[in-house]
């Protein structure tokens, strides 16, 4: 199956920096990479994905991209605020497979205001 | 338009009980998928359900189980509860099956086993 690695598992940044965050996979039959944000005692909120056909894809102040040749993708978060504050997962779908998501380990990420 | 819904949110269980779980997806929605979220496993894909008929299964085992109705909502089942069996359970809808397809995730069911 897909294995998918991410790091930092945890993050730090002042409010107003960058914040990136690092995913691979292993199989190269994954066609589609979404990102979730997890707030404490709440389920993931998607908010950003991006398919195999396209190369970056940008959401205000969230851009991701992805490298299929190296099997990588990146969560790019510019001008951060405190309310980024949470657990960042990016995950792997495998084309063909359904709705089965391979999810990375997790990224905590904590903006100090 | 109302999200993903799942009740209850938190449950405290006996080892060796079984317990029922519920999702209501988004209205439309015709995917459901589960996973267990653990602080030692992360995030694992339990099963898919999309028209009343199961499309995926992850690596778990055969007491957790599944079933999905003709207007979408899902259970599932674990029976013989074990104290590992203590995690969240989330329940994510989708518009359709494909690996392509946006995925809305549940609040989640905070599940004990004592």
């Amino acid at each position: 199956g897909e294995n998918v690695e991410q790091h930092p598992s945890t993050l730090s940044v002042q409010e107003g920096d960058s914040a990136v965050i690092k995913c691979t996979y292993s199989d190269s039959a994954s066609n589609y990479f979404p990102w979730y944000k997890q707030e404490l005692g709440k389920g993931p909120q998607l908010i950003i994905d991006i398919r195999s056909n396209v190369g970056e894809k940008k959401d205000q102040r969230i851009a991701v991209t992805l490298n299929k040749t190296a099997k990588h993708f990146s969560l790019h978060i510019t001008e951060t605020q405190p309310e980024d504050s949470a657990v960042y997962f990016c995950a792997a779908s495998i084309g063909g497979a359904g709705n089965q998501f391979y999810f990375g380990t997790g990224t905590s990420l904590t903006v100090i205001p | 338009k109302a999200g993903v819904t799942q009740t209850p949110r938190y449950l405290i269980k006996t080892r060796g009980q079984q317990v029922t779980l519920s999702c209501s997806p988004i209205s439309g929605h015709r995917s459901v998928s589960w996973y267990q979220q653990t602080p030692g496993q992360g995030l694992q894909f339990l099963f898919e359900y999309f028209s009343e008929t199961q499309r995926n299964k992850g690596n778990f085992p055969g007491r957790f189980s599944g079933r999905q109705f003709s207007n979408s909502r899902s259970e599932m089942n674990v029976s013989t509860l074990e104290l590992g069996d203590s995690a969240l359970y989330l329940c994510a809808s989708s518009l359709l099956t494909g690996s392509d397809t946006e995925a809305f995730f549940g609040q989640g069911t905070r599940l004990t086993v004592v």
